[in-house]
């Protein structure tokens, strides 16, 4: 059973466009996480949702809005996407402050 | 601000050896560290997991010690082999969200 699920795993889309990225965890985790990591490898935190209202957003572009309908799901939309944007995206989960568990990632492309 | 050190960041080894990877933190007020690992293309495995009031945890050939006073940790990997190649990263959770290293990129030579 998949514990932390991504779609899609693949997206290539053009400037100026908006997209999206949905995360699922089947754990029963209280927090879920979005995590961008860029092309030289380094992982950086976006936000943080803990029962479905945000605790963490760490200047991250008001371009990038999560949301999270339930517990168990965070969303990433993204709106005017720029080259910049490019990266692999990865949603997680965890109870509060404990081991957290990555899903598989998101490769956004922007041409 | 935290900030999170891994060093080296590329190991190459022939099968069988020990090795140790090291992580160094900036701030000692930190909840947990965890290790994790990363193959090429894929997302993150957690490894090992320490409270910030344990010193070591294990898992199979996987030792993790945790000195929280002077912001090191240790990732020692027994008996290596070719499959633990891989980029293995180090984060630790405090005040400030979870916050990794740059990783070590692993490569265990057959």
């Amino acid at each position: 059973d998949t514990a932390v699920s991504q779609t899609p795993k693949y997206l290539v889309t053009q400037m100026g466009n908006d997209k999206s990225i949905k995360c699922e965890q089947n754990l029963g985790h209280d927090t879920m996480y979005w995590y961008k990591q860029d092309s030289k490898k380094f992982l950086k935190i976006m936000f943080s949702y803990n029962n479905k209202e945000l605790i963490i957003n760490e200047t991250v572009p008001n371009r990038f809005s999560p949301k999270s309908p339930d517990k168990a799901h965070l969303n990433l939309h993204i709106n005017s996407l720029e080259l910049g944007d490019s990266a692999v995206y990865f949603c997680a989960s965890s109870q509060t402050a404990q081991e957290q568990y990555f899903g598989p990632g998101t490769r956004l492309t922007v041409t | 601000k935290q900030e999170v050190t891994q060093i080296p960041a590329a190991l190459s080894v022939p099968e069988g050896e020990n090795l140790v990877l090291n992580c160094s933190f900036t701030d000692s007020a930190i909840y947990n560290l965890q290790w994790f690992r990363q193959d090429p293309g894929k997302g993150l495995t957690s490894l090992l997991l320490i409270q910030s009031s344990q010193r070591e945890q294990t898992s199979g050939r996987l030792n993790a010690s945790l000195d929280k006073s002077s912001g090191r940790s240790t990732l020692y990997i027994a008996a290596s082999q070719p499959g633990d190649s891989a980029t293995y990263l180090c984060a630790v959770s405090g005040n400030t969200p979870l916050v990794f290293g740059k990783g070590t990129r692993l490569s265990v030579i057959a």
